[in-house]
């Protein structure tokens, strides 16, 4: 099956820092989603983006579809921001979401 | 307010014993899903169901059960097959079929097996 990985698995920042992080994946998708999991699990959309560059605040995410990877952008990083970044991509007919390793940020003061 | 609800928040079973999660989602989402989460790991699929009365297997589907009888729920069983069951698990759904519809989560449920 598909291999999702990210980079770095973990990062630690010092509020202010801006950050990129990577998802390549090893075969063609149909679309592409971008999580933050809160230190309670709750998993929040960021960005829906087969394709291009998406900009929503601090966060923007540009997505290159034929070369495999897509990465997320975090500027001016506060202490919220902290929390588990998965990218899960779609694969085959269905609506099956295949996870990313995820990368651990800690943003502190 | 619109969204997906998961109940309980917690839940503890002994050994030998099956349980039931519940998932509701109020956003007339045609699609709902189940994942598990394990300590440090991604998510993986479960069970997936496009319409009422039917549903299909992900990838971890073994040792679990499920129903969709109401287009709003979506309930799971973990049956005392599942072998390792303590685990985060994690409802979705999502607006329609196919690969162009963004997947929505829920609060997540935490099981431990005592």
């Amino acid at each position: 099956g598909i291999q999702v990985e990210q980079s770095p698995p973990d990062l630690i920042l010092q509020e202010g820092a801006n950050s990129t992080l990577r998802c390549n994946f090893s075969d063609s998708v149909n679309n592409l989603q971008w999580f933050h999991q809160n230190p309670w699990g709750q998993l929040i959309n960021l960005f829906y983006i087969p394709s291009g560059t998406k900009q929503n605040g601090r966060l923007s995410a540009t997505t290159v579809a034929t070369e495999r990877y897509s990465l997320l952008y975090i500027s001016s990083s506060q202490t919220t921001d902290s929390g588990v970044y998965f990218c899960a991509v779609f694969t085959g007919g269905g609506n099956k979401l295949t996870f990313g390793t995820g990368t651990q940020l800690k943003v502190e003061l | 307010d619109g969204g997906i609800t998961q109940s309980p928040k917690y839940l503890f079973r002994k050994e030998g014993q099956n349980v039931t999660l519940s998932c509701e989602q109020n956003l007339n989402h045609d699609a709902m899903y189940w994942y598990r989460q394990d300590p440090g790991q991604g998510l993986r699929l479960i069970y997936y169901s496009q319409i009422v009365n039917d549903f299909q297997k992900g990838d971890i589907a073994e040792g679990y059960s499920v129903s969709r009888e109401k287009k709003e729920s979506f309930p799971l069983t973990v049956t005392s097959a599942q072998k390792n069951p303590t685990a985060f698990y994690l409802c979705a759904s999502s607006k329609g079929r196919g690969p162009y519809n963004e997947q929505f989560f829920g609060p997540g449920t935490r099981l431990t097996v005592l």
